[in-house]
């Protein structure tokens, strides 16, 4: 059972280009949830996403940014018209839960380590 | 969104020390907590569960106060494997995402 799929692992991009970073779950997991840690920072939650809906988007900076998850496929995390500020580690993780007390059924992607030039 | 108050690090101890953390938040609501590791900037990997009653796994004891509104990790006889950043991170009500706080740096030298 392959654990959460991030790509890719490092993604350069230029001043004003656009960013996709895909998130593949584990196997039956139909919630995904994308974080970003800066530079010297902590994990900062960005949206919370079930199949096809978006459930908690508090953290998407409110331009620039989308996220979605398909019926089929990964979920996409876009990024239009990157800055230099847009670097940063995005970290993915899914769970087959919606309330996992225990955490034990969370599990992180390795990340997209995005730097805009 | 608040974020959870973690000790400043970075805590720099030898081999076999032991080293405690704490880390406060300010939801009073909050329904769960834990502790993560990350090394070197990789994806964070829970390191344990923390419980009202305490939670411990070998060398890693975990403690919540929900009266004062802080929860603690304690790592007896520190390994230099222990090296890595340890993230407090607590989540609200059920269905919400994880809070993580900055994270505190150890550092175990030989």
């Amino acid at each position: 059972n392959a654990g959460v799929m991030q790509n890719p692992r490092h993604l350069v991009r230029r001043r004003g280009q656009e960013a996709r970073l895909r998130c593949s779950p584990m196997k039956g997991h139909s919630h995904v949830y994308w974080y970003r840690q800066l530079p010297e920072e902590g994990l900062k939650f960005m949206v919370y996403l079930q199949k096809e809906n978006i459930i908690d988007e508090s953290g998407m900076p409110k331009e620039r940014f989308s996220a979605e998850f398909p019926k089929e496929g990964p979920s996409i995390l876009r990024i239009q018209q990157v800055v230099r500020g847009d670097s940063a580690a995005y970290f993915c993780a899914s769970s087959p839960l919606a309330d996992d007390r225990s955490g034990e059924k969370l599990f992180f992607g390795s990340g997209t380590q995005l730097s805009v030039l | 969104r608040k974020e959870v108050e973690q000790d400043p690090g970075p805590f720099n101890v030898p081999e076999g020390a032991t080293v405690a953390f704490n880390c406060t938040y300010s939801n009073s609501a909050s329904q769960s907590f834990f502790w993560y590791r990350q090394d070197c900037r990789k994806e964070p990997k829970l390191l344990m569960s923390v419980y009202s009653s305490g939670n411990e796994d070998g060398r890693f004891t975990a403690q919540l106060n929900r009266a004062s509104q802080y929860i603690s990790l304690l790592i007896r006889d520190s390994k230099l494997s222990d090296s890595a950043t340890y993230l407090c991170v607590e989540r609200g009500q059920a269905g919400t995402a994880l809070i993580f706080g900055k994270g505190t740096t150890l550092s175990v030298s030989s």
